[in-house]
């Protein structure tokens, strides 16, 4: 089982601030890393697929970076949004197709 | 597309019963994921499959969770006998791999969930 890690476990924001958090993952045998964000009663989606080290890359006013060399990624939020308050999940999956998903970071923000 | 679909949404049953789980992938994808969410070890993945076969199933957690994938469109997770601490939302997720392999030429594809079962041994 792929090691991953994702900090902080749970995160408590104001309305506009911004954030981000982490997912470590081993950088040996890298194939690419996935983002999903799980809202309560509902299924994760998928938020980005990242490949490349170095890779950027954005959707409105959630962004996202990868180390692949350090073995981590960025997860970044711009302005939070009640509505941004989910779980999101990190997924290196490894050579055998396994997606194997962090504990993921809990977001709450506060109106 | 539909999505993935998952039933039945909620299952109730006693202990030692026979409890059967069932998901349709959306067409065209050719791996399929079962996974269990619990409080202690969040999405737990118990099992996958590529092309109707199942390739590691190091995640089921004992002899009385089986899954079998006899189609492209339907897969099945039962568990026999049931215990309480099998009590646990259920997801099954589908994806679609492009070329030979998942990452060969490092294209990938994310996960497309179902909507989850819940189940509840009592």
């Amino acid at each position: 089982i792929l090691n991953v890690e994702q900090s902080p476990q749970s995160l408590h924001v104001q309305e506009g601030d911004s954030t981000n958090f982490t997912c470590s993952f081993p950088s040996s045998n890298f194939y690419a890393l996935h983002w999903y964000r799980w809202e309560t009663a509902k299924s994760p989606e998928a938020l980005f697929v990242m490949t490349l080290n170095g890779d950027e890359k954005k959707k409105g006013r959630i962004s996202a970076t990868l180390n692949t060399k350090e073995g981590y990624s960025y997860l970044y939020i711009k302005g939070s949004q009640p509505e941004d308050s989910a779980t999101y999940l990190c997924a290196p999956p490894n050579t055998g197709n396994q997606f194997y998903f962090g504990t993921g970071t809990s977001l709450t923000v506060i109106p | 597309d539909a999505g993935v679909i998952q039933s039945p949404r909620h299952e109730v049953t006693e202990m030692g019963q026979e409890v059967t789980l069932r998901c349709k992938p959306i067409s065209g994808h050719d791996y399929l994921f079962w996974y269990r969410q619990t409080m202690m070890r969040g999405l737990e993945l118990l099992i996958y499959f590529n092309n109707n076969v199942p390739i590691d199933d190091s995640g089921m957690p004992e002899d009385r969770f089986s899954a079998k994938m006899p189609n492209a469109s339907f897969s099945t997770l039962k568990i026999q006998p049931s215990e309480p601490r099998d009590s646990a939302v259920y997801f099954c997720a589908s994806s679609f791999s492009r070329g030979q392999g998942f990452w060969r030429g490092g294209v990938t594809g994310e996960l497309f969930f179902g909507e989850g079962s819940r189940l509840t041994v009592l």
